[in-house]
């Protein structure tokens, strides 16, 4: 088991430009997170989708995120465009319920924004 | 507001000391705690719940309702506990705390 993918690993790329991340989770994990990291800091959640819908994304900048799990199992994150102040990780974490039950981990995205 | 906090960013302690890593939080129900584990170069994993009541590579934490704190402590550090410790509360949504870089000294 491989547990949680994500891809790219690292990316660098100039202010204004589009970027996408994309996260396999652990098969039959219904649940899926996207956090932000900065530097220094511990994980902030950006979204939550129970399969295919979005349950919270509260904390998610709609003016230039937007992310999709369309068919319930992968998930891309999205910023366009990006600015300086995204540079940070990007993790994705998948559990097999709701609420208090194990989050297990991607290793990340490191986005670097010139 | 829920609300994490871990007061050390840094903390460095010798083999073979007891540890304790700090965790208050601020919410107004009964939420559920946990201690998140980063090793160097490793992914960020469950190192233990509080609903559990378990002991995970001799870590112990406590929830102190009237303190609101939830402190991970070890009563004999090792060499391989060497980490980045968040302490993450789930009340409606999982907030984490920013960290504690625990090194121990051989």
């Amino acid at each position: 088991e491989a547990g949680v993918v994500q891809s790219p690993r690292y990316k660098i790329i100039e202010k204004k430009q589009p970027v996408a991340f994309w996260c396999n989770p652990i098969s039959g994990h219904n649940t899926l997170y996207w956090y932000l990291q900065n530097l220094g800091q511990g994980p902030e959640l950006l979204i939550r989708y129970e399969n295919e819908e979005a349950v919270d994304d509260s904390q998610l900048p709609k003016d230039r995120f937007s992310a999709e799990r369309l068919k319930g199992v992968d998930s891309t994150l999205k910023i366009q465009p990006a600015e300086l102040g995204d540079s940070a990780v990007y993790l994705c974490a998948s559990s097999s319920g709701q609420g208090t039950t194990t989050q297990y981990f991607g290793p990340g995205t490191r986005l670097t924004v010139l | 507001a829920q609300r994490v906090t871990q007061p050390e960013k840094l903390l460095s302690v010798f083999k073979g000391a007891p540890v304790e890593l700090k965790c208050n939080y601020s919410y107004s129900g009964s939420p559920e705690l946990f201690w998140y584990v980063q090793y160097s170069r490793q992914r960020l994993q469950l190192l233990l719940r509080h609903i559990s009541r378990e002991s995970i590579k001799g870590f112990t934490a406590d929830l102190n309702k009237g303190e609101t704190s939830f402190h991970l402590k070890k009563p004999f550090a090792q060499e391989e506990d060497s980490a980045m410790y968040y302490c993450a509360l789930y009340g409606n949504q999982f907030y984490f705390g920013t960290g504690t870089s625990l090194t121990v000294i051989p």
